[in-house]
């Protein structure tokens, strides 16, 4: 059974503390790892990440994939409030398009 | 481009009554799915499409069923609400990328439904 989990589950910073979430994966036929930002209502894409090593970049955020040790790692620097929001992490698998499973999400609160 | 429509966004039901939840999409997606969405569980995978007029059962299809009569639209239907079911349950749709399999969702905007 295909498995993602997501640490912390929970996190309370500061602004303009950085922080890092963690995903890591059990995944067969692993294809890409996504994250997502969720905030009151539906998730928004944030990355796709397929490649080892590949350091993706949007702003003060980042995320890289590791396809040896399983992991995924999402770093925000210069945190601000309106960063606050439930992270996703996600795996695709190849072949049936059922097969993209979330992690449960990590919970980051920016205090002013 | 209104993208993902759910409707309603919200409802509450009695245990034992039915309904049905409408998902639309305007982006001529072949993939469409169901989630539900409950406290630290993340998202979970309820039923999707693949194609007009074909369904499959995802990772929690029991007590849900679903249609997809007409390409941009995928309904979500509960016979029989029981209090389990309550939860936040998401639509989305995605493109394939036939050169790399990648996808990206697209979702709405949820809908909450409570079960007394």
């Amino acid at each position: 059974e295909d498995k993602v989990v997501q640490s912390p589950l929970s996190l309370v910073v500061h602004e303009g503390d950085t922080v890092t979430l963690n995903c890591s994966y059990e995944v067969t036929n692993f294809r890409s790892l996504l994250w997502y930002k969720q905030e009151k209502k539906a998730p928004t894409f944030l990355f796709m990440l397929t490649s080892s090593g590949i350091e993706k970049k949007s702003g003060r955020l980042s995320s890289i994939l590791d396809k040896k040790e399983l992991f995924s790692i999402l770093n925000i620097t210069a945190t601000q409030t309106g960063d606050s929001a439930v992270y996703l992490c996600a795996c695709i698998s190849s072949g049936s398009a059922r097969q993209l499973t979330f992690g449960s999400g990590t919970q980051l609160t920016v205090l002013p | 481009n209104a993208g993902v429509t759910q409707t309603p966004k919200f409802r509450v039901l009695k245990t034992g009554q039915s309904m049905t939840l409408l998902c639309a999409q305007d982006m001529n997606h072949e993939y469409m799915y169901w989630y539900r969405q409950d406290p630290g569980m993340g998202l979970r995978l309820i039923h999707y499409s693949v194609g007009e007029g074909t369904t499959a059962k995802g990772e929690v299809p029991d007590g849900y069923n679903v249609s997809r009569l007409k390409k941009q639209n995928f309904l979500l239907g509960l016979e029989s609400a029981a209090p389990s079911q309550t939860s936040v349950y998401f639509c989305a749709s995605s493109y394939y990328l036939l050169d790399t399999q990648l996808r990206k969702l697209f979702f709405g905007s949820g809908t909450q439904l409570s079960v007394l």
